[in-house]
């Protein structure tokens, strides 16, 4: 059983907003995770860190554009007005003592 | 500002053995861990293990326990993912990353290296 899910794509338009969504397995809904940006021939980049009640806290320079919400056992990152630049996969992470640090499957992200 | 920068690509043989290091700074080395992350090629991202550098503590996936060591040396700011007998399997990309967080809710990568593409081919 895959600790953390994530659909392995989405697309939206230059401009519009999307939200990628990371599910949490049961047993562990209450988890806090990580979202990171994998963009093409670089080295990923962590956005956020959302905890079950919904509070974030935001990676150094990372837009406002980009948000994050939970809900039972979804962790949400929403970018708004997507640019080009977007275009990438994204990863949630989660940590546990027993389960040690594991990514979900990513999701990959078209800006049309 | 804090940087992680990776060693070189490195080309090996099945059951040569291979060290990559990343070298920390702009922080308090030994108050964070770090750690390492793998891509094989096409594939996501698969978290391997940490450490912690102020006591050698180190922690790893069950996936990838007794297949690498994991290794500091505090007076270079530098840490280090190691093979003693690589497979042709182990042909990725190695990110090393510091984590942020703390051990009882969230340990996450929070500065990521560039990356070391790792070649094993006969």
């Amino acid at each position: 059983q895959f600790v953390l899910t994530q659909s392995p794509s989405a697309s939206a338009s230059l401009g519009a907003s999307v939200k990628l969504n990371c599910t949490l397995a049961s047993g562990h809904s209450r988890y806090a995770i990580a979202w990171h940006q994998h963009q093409p021939e670089k080295g990923p980049r962590y956005l956020m860190k959302i905890d079950s009640d919904g509070s974030h806290r935001k990676g150094d320079g990372i837009p406002d554009r980009f948000s994050g919400s939970s809900s039972g056992a979804e962790r949400s990152l929403t970018i708004s007005n997507l640019q080009s630049e977007d275009e990438a996969d994204y990863y949630c992470q989660t940590w546990g003592t027993g389960i040690r640090g594991v990514f979900g499957g990513g999701t990959k992200l078209t800006v049309l | 500002e804090v940087q992680l920068v990776q060693s070189g690509a490195e080309v090996r043989k099945p059951g040569e053995s291979l060290k990559i290091s990343c070298k920390a700074s702009g922080y308090s080395f030994t108050t964070y861990w770090i750690g390492w992350v793998r891509q094989m090629p096409g594939k996501g991202l698969e978290w391997m293990g940490i450490i912690y550098p102020a006591d050698f503590d180190a922690r790893y996936s069950p996936s990838f326990q007794g297949q690498v060591s994991i290794s500091v040396d505090r007076s270079i700011n530098t840490a280090y993912l190691q093979w003693s007998s690589l497979k042709a399997s182990d042909t990725a990309i190695y990110y090393c990353a510091r984590h942020g967080g703390v051990e009882y809710q969230l340990l996450y990568p929070d500065y990521w290296g560039q990356g070391t593409l790792v070649s094993v081919s006969s």
